[in-house]
């Protein structure tokens, strides 16, 4: 069972222009959730991350924002630029639980 | 300069041939993972270990073992490889529970 699902593969958008990607959740337990980005030939990194007891994280052009009641997180890029084309993988975890749960990503392509 | 190291990056052998994958930290965490990345499937954790000498199963533990009796190193062991082990492998380190995870470049195995 998929407890963190990203149901779109791919996403293309132009430079400038804002990029939504979209996570969904069904672990109601999970109150920590993190966005990385990967390269290809790299490690994933860390982008950005939100506790359950917010609903919005920004930092620069990248915000993310959670709905518990649907389950459901974005991450906003704003404005999009080339190098922001990467893998978006969404993960979560709860409580003290060390371990992530991640989807499956989506591959995010800004074309200039 | 902080980071995770893994070794070897690629590597191709044959079925049944025991190999290990290492995996070194100079951050002083304490929590280290390792994730397996197949197409379509995004990350997936294998193992991982909370403190030296503590280590526990991921989601798909099968097949492999670990060890943890430094806090810097957190080899990944593959007794006897088959070819349904061929994947992407990353290893990754954190300071604890809410800090992010730092993963290494990966580890592309192909097994014949």
């Amino acid at each position: 069972d998929q407890q963190v699902k990203q149901n779109s593969p791919s996403l293309s958008v132009q430079e400038g222009r804002i990029s939504i990607l979209n996570c969904d959740y069904t672990n109601s337990m999970f109150d920590y959730f993190l966005w990385y980005k990967k390269y290809p030939a790299e490690g994933p990194t860390f982008l950005i991350s939100i506790s359950s007891i917010k609903d919005k994280n920004e930092d620069g052009r990248f915000t993310v924002f959670l709905n518990k009641s649907a389950k459901h997180l974005s991450l906003h890029i704003v404005p999009s630029q080339p190098g922001d084309s990467a893998v978006y993988f969404c993960a979560a975890s709860e409580g003290s639980n060390y371990k992530l749960t991640f989807g499956k990503g989506t591959l995010l392509t800004v074309n200039p | 300069e902080a980071q995770v190291t893994q070794n070897p990056r690629y590597l191709i052998t044959v079925t049944g041939k025991k190999l290990t994958v290492t995996c070194s930290q100079n951050m002083n965490h304490e929590y280290m993972s390792w994730y397996r990345q197949d197409p379509g499937l995004g990350l997936r954790q294998i193992y991982y270990s909370m403190n030296v000498e503590v280590t526990d199963k991921g989601d798909v533990p099968e097949g492999y073992k670990v060890s943890r009796k430094e806090k810097r190193n957190f080899p990944l062991i593959l007794e006897s490889p088959s070819p349904n082990q061929t994947s992407l492998y990353f290893c990754a380190s954190s300071p604890g529970f809410g800090g992010e995870l730092f993963f290494g470049e990966g580890s592309r195995l192909t097994v014949l």
